[in-house]
């Protein structure tokens, strides 16, 4: 079963806006990551929060986690064409680095 | 530094025939590996996953196996295909908690 949920399933902006996608989950979790997927591709790791931390940056992403709510947003700032593509986040709840993906968010950046 | 090799890129297949894809991964050593299927518009489904040669650990009841025969070689097969089986299929590794999976750059299926 998916555990993580994105919301919205798809998000359309201007190029310069900021884009916000959140990912929500059901069970207690290790960490909770993003991942980048252009069309046709493999997944590429965006960042890794751990479940004791609440916000995390890297370059223009800003991720936060919020454990008591099972939910997680990833912000990407002053967007640009080249950040369209499908986001989606993965929860590891358990051994053997298993993660489960949710359905993702598939973002385009109009120019 | 590591990379992952996955093919081949596409394949096109008649129900009823076999299937074997390959993974592989360079530069580290026991690694975790996995093999993951994406349907079109969708997220991604664990179908195996590995952590030492000989070990695979199944995830979704199905048509496939895996094998893994060498310590950085992972294999999805299928002795007859069926049409359901098309779809991205994803291979990845990674090599502790709280670090990354790094993926494949994936194999499309299209069972006819």
């Amino acid at each position: 079963s998916q555990q993580g949920e994105e919301d919205p399933q798809a998000l359309s902006i201007q190029e310069g806006e900021n884009a916000t996608m959140n990912c929500s989950y059901k069970t207690s979790i290790n960490n909770l990551q993003w991942y980048r997927q252009n069309s046709g591709r493999g997944l590429v790791h965006l960042i890794l929060i751990r479940s004791n931390e609440r916000e995390k940056h890297s370059g223009r992403l800003r991720v936060t986690l919020d454990t008591s709510k099972k939910s997680s947003s990833l912000l990407i700032t002053a967007s640009r064409a080249a950040d369209t593509a499908s986001y989606f986040c993965a929860t590891d709840a358990g051994g053997a680095q298993k993660l489960v993906f949710g359905q993702g968010t598939r973002l385009t950046i109009n120019p | 530094s590591q990379t992952i090799h996955q093919w081949p890129a596409t394949l096109v297949q008649p129900v009823g025939s076999p299937l074997s894809l390959e993974c592989t991964v360079e530069g580290t050593s026991n690694p975790n590996l996995y093999w993951y299927r994406q349907a079109a518009g969708r997220g991604l489904q664990l179908l195996f996953y590995s952590v030492g040669i000989g070990q695979i650990s199944s995830e979704v009841p199905q048509n496939l196996s895996a094998s893994r025969p060498q310590d950085r070689q992972f294999i999805l097969s299928s002795k007859k295909l069926l049409l359901s089986d098309s779809g991205f299929y994803l291979c990845a590794w990674g090599d502790s908690r709280n670090s990354p999976l790094h993926f494949g750059n994936g194999t499309r299926l299209t069972v006819t």
